[in-house]
């Protein structure tokens, strides 16, 4: 059971480029979301999605994209990367109740 | 503005002793408030979760206690080991209406270090 899996683990990229952090999860959860973590501050909400079909912005959307391919899948997408996304950004599930199931995380440079 | 202080920042301790991490909160309204363990390069991984009626809960080692009239928790670990050397993350959620009905407001952790 692989529980949050997110890909890549590390990426660096220069400022303009984009990319796509993929996350899926195989709890059949309902509910997934994007939080990044910067030094000194607490995790913070980007974008999440309550079900299957809808997503939402979070505290800090400016600059992302999300979909939510299926009910396993959450991508978030950075279309031109500016060096204040430099983050780890992590994913997470979970299904009605309190309990959240966490990434491992994906280190992001942008330089 | 929902806000979550711990403290200490960091904490170096020996093998085998116990120590406690504090945390507090003002979020508002309160609907649980979550202990979790983040080691180095990987997710927060729960410990344990308090309801607003619950005022303490273990997970083996690991004890954490809630008072919401002071709104404040604590993390004790008894006989620390090795394995124990992580960030340790006070989460506290408030019902809403947008964000899946639970918005998370998470500390900036302790970072702990257990030495042999």
């Amino acid at each position: 059971n692989a529980g949050v899996t997110q890909t890549p683990k590390f990426q660096v990229l220069k400022t303009g480029q984009s990319m796509t952090l993929q996350c899926a999860q195989d709890m059949n959860h309902n509910s997934m979301y994007w939080y990044r973590q910067d030094p000194g501050m607490g995790l913070r909400l980007i974008y999440y999605s309550a079900s299957e079909g809808t997503t939402d912005k979070g505290e800090v959307p400016n600059g992302y994209n999300v979909s939510r391919l299926n009910k396993r899948e959450f991508s978030l997408r950075l279309e031109s990367a500016a060096p204040s996304q430099t983050s780890v950004y992590f994913c997470a599930s979970r299904t009605g109740g309190y309990g959240y199931t966490f990434g491992s995380g994906t280190r992001l440079t942008v330089v | 503005k929902n806000q979550v202080e711990q403290s200490p920042q960091s904490l170096i301790i020996l093998e085998g002793k116990n120590c406690t991490l504090q945390c507090n909160y003002t979020v508002s309204p309160f609907s649980n408030l979550r202990w979790y363990k983040q080691d180095t390069g990987r997710g927060p991984v729960s410990l344990t979760i308090m309801t607003f009626s619950e005022n303490t809960k273990s997970n083996g080692r690991y004890t954490a206690t809630l008072d919401a009239d002071t709104k404040q928790s604590s993390l004790h670990i008894t006989a620390s080991q090795l394995s124990d050397s992580a960030s340790y993350i006070c989460v506290v959620s408030a019902l809403v209406s947008n964000f899946g009905n639970e918005k998370l407001t998470f500390g900036t952790g302790t970072r702990l270090t257990i030495i042999p």
